[in-house]
């Protein structure tokens, strides 16, 4: 069974220049994640579809991040423009929903904005 | 707001000895409690989790981890580590949240390596 497919697996651009990072869950995985890594970091949580609802994007800043998914599979996650502090590993996870279901990650692009 | 701390940031281990990974979280109820291991440009990949009853948790890869309420703690050990376990590690927490898979919380991860 194929794993959750992230790409690119790395970007690199110019601040100020928008940038887009897609996710392809796990088949028949309802639910997605979009998390942020910073060097060091734990990952921190951006934003949560059900399906093709965005049931949790408390933490997604929205004047510059934005997020859709789709027919509830697919989803993109996009800057515009961006900035030197948004240079991190950028996660999608996804899980079959439901308490406590485990979440699996894809390998995440790595952003560097110069 | 749930939090997870790990206190350990490095740790070193000779190849063959005892691991103990520390995790300590903050949560108003029993937690959904997790651990994760990420090698080098990898994701995160599920070592095991605790949900209820059993509190000693048995996962991949020969680590198991126990929950212990009274410090509210969830350790991760292995009994002899082999080189391959070089890998950063987190501890996360879930909440019962009763309407669907929310969130994790992460801790900042414990960086292992493993000495010859």
């Amino acid at each position: 069974e194929a794993g959750v497919v992230q790409s690119p697996r790395y970007k690199i651009i110019e601040k100020k220049q928008p940038v887009a990072f897609w996710c392809n869950p796990i088949s028949g995985h309802n639910t997605l994640y979009w998390y942020l890594q910073n060097l060091g970091q734990g990952p921190e949580l951006l934003i949560r579809y059900e399906n093709e609802e965005a049931v949790d994007d408390s933490q997604l800043p929205k004047d510059r991040f934005s997020a859709e998914r789709l027919k509830g599979v697919d989803s993109t996650l996009k800057i515009q423009p961006a900035e030197l502090g948004d240079s991190a590993v950028y996660l999608c996870a996804s899980s079959l929903g439901g308490d406590g279901e485990t979440q699996y990650f894809g390998p995440g692009t790595r952003l560097l904005v110069l | 707001a749930q939090s997870v701390t790990q206190p350990d940031i490095h740790i070193t281990v000779s190849e063959g000895a005892s691991l103990e990974l520390r995790c300590n979280y903050s949560y108003g109820a029993t937690p959904y409690l997790f651990w994760y291991v990420q090698s080098p440009g990898q994701g995160l990949q599920l070592l095991l989790k605790y949900f209820s009853g059993d509190t000693l948790v048995q996962g991949i890869k020969g680590f198991e981890a126990e929950f212990k309420r009274s410090q509210s703690s969830f350790n991760l050990r292995k009994p002899s580590v082999h080189w391959s376990d070089a890998a950063e590690y987190f501890c996360a927490v879930g909440p019962h949240s009763g309407g669907g898979a929310d969130g994790l919380t992460f801790g900042k991860g414990t960086h292992l390596i493993i000495q010859p």
